[in-house]
């Protein structure tokens, strides 16, 4: 069975400096990620996905299959950017999501 | 287009009682799914529906059905409430039914509580 585990709860940084929300996964095959975001009194959204290899909102996400992992990365965070984040690994039709960490960037 | 939608917004419960949560998407997506949302536990998929005339149960199916009443609408009925199910519901859709990196697109969720 397919696990993503997000080790972090909460993540608190200041207002340009980094961030980094790390992913870890087990699956056995080929793995499809994503990072799904939710602001405050939004929907959940897709943030990025792993194939695509973009740069959204000024984020990055790597997958490194020898340590099975698909950090979040972001150089210089801004206040807008605190939300909740959610990694998720996709089998087949269904999404299999990490518990999620809370960012907050404080001015 | 109003995307995913989902009725009601909140809805307080005795246990023991029914109810069914309402969804519907605008998107003439394949796939629906009902996810509940717990603190520390992240969002934890219930049923989906690959395709319409189809379901499948998820993670956490117990004490949940669902309908798939067309490709437009996926309703979510507890049959007996219990304190158990009090969390936050999602509905979801997405484009595709098959592999590939196609995207979900969430409902605002509905918050139930059941006393």
């Amino acid at each position: 069975a397919q696990r993503v585990t997000q080790p972090e709860k909460l993540l608190s940084v200041f207002k340009g400096a980094p961030v980094e929300l790390k992913c870890n996964y087990s699956y056995s095959g080929s793995p499809e990620l994503f990072w799904y975001v939710q602001y405050s009194r939004q929907r959940l959204q897709l943030l990025l996905r792993h194939i695509s290899r973009e740069s959204i909102k000024g984020f990055t996400a790597d997958l490194n299959k020898g340590e099975t992992s698909f950090h979040l990365k972001k150089p210089f965070a801004q206040e807008e950017d605190s939300a909740m984040y959610y990694c998720a690994l996709k089998d087949d039709y269904k999404l299999s999501f990490g518990a999620g960490t809370t960012v907050t960037v404080r001015a | 287009n109003a995307g995913v939608t989902q009725t009601p917004k909140f809805q307080v419960l005795k246990t023991g009682q029914s109810m069914t949560l309402q969804c519907a998407q605008d998107m003439n997506h394949n796939s629906m799914y009902w996810y509940r949302q717990d603190p520390g536990m992240g969002l934890r998929l219930i049923y989906y529906s690959a395709s319409e005339g189809t379901t499948d149960k998820g993670e956490v199916p117990n004490g949940y059905n669902v309908s798939r009443l067309n490709k437009r609408e996926f309703s979510l009925r507890l049959e007996s409430a219990a304190p158990s199910q009090t969390s936050v519901y999602f509905c979801a859709s997405s484009p595709t039914s098959g592999r590939g990196s196609d995207t979900q697109y969430f409902g605002p969720g509905t918050r139930l509580t059941v006393l």
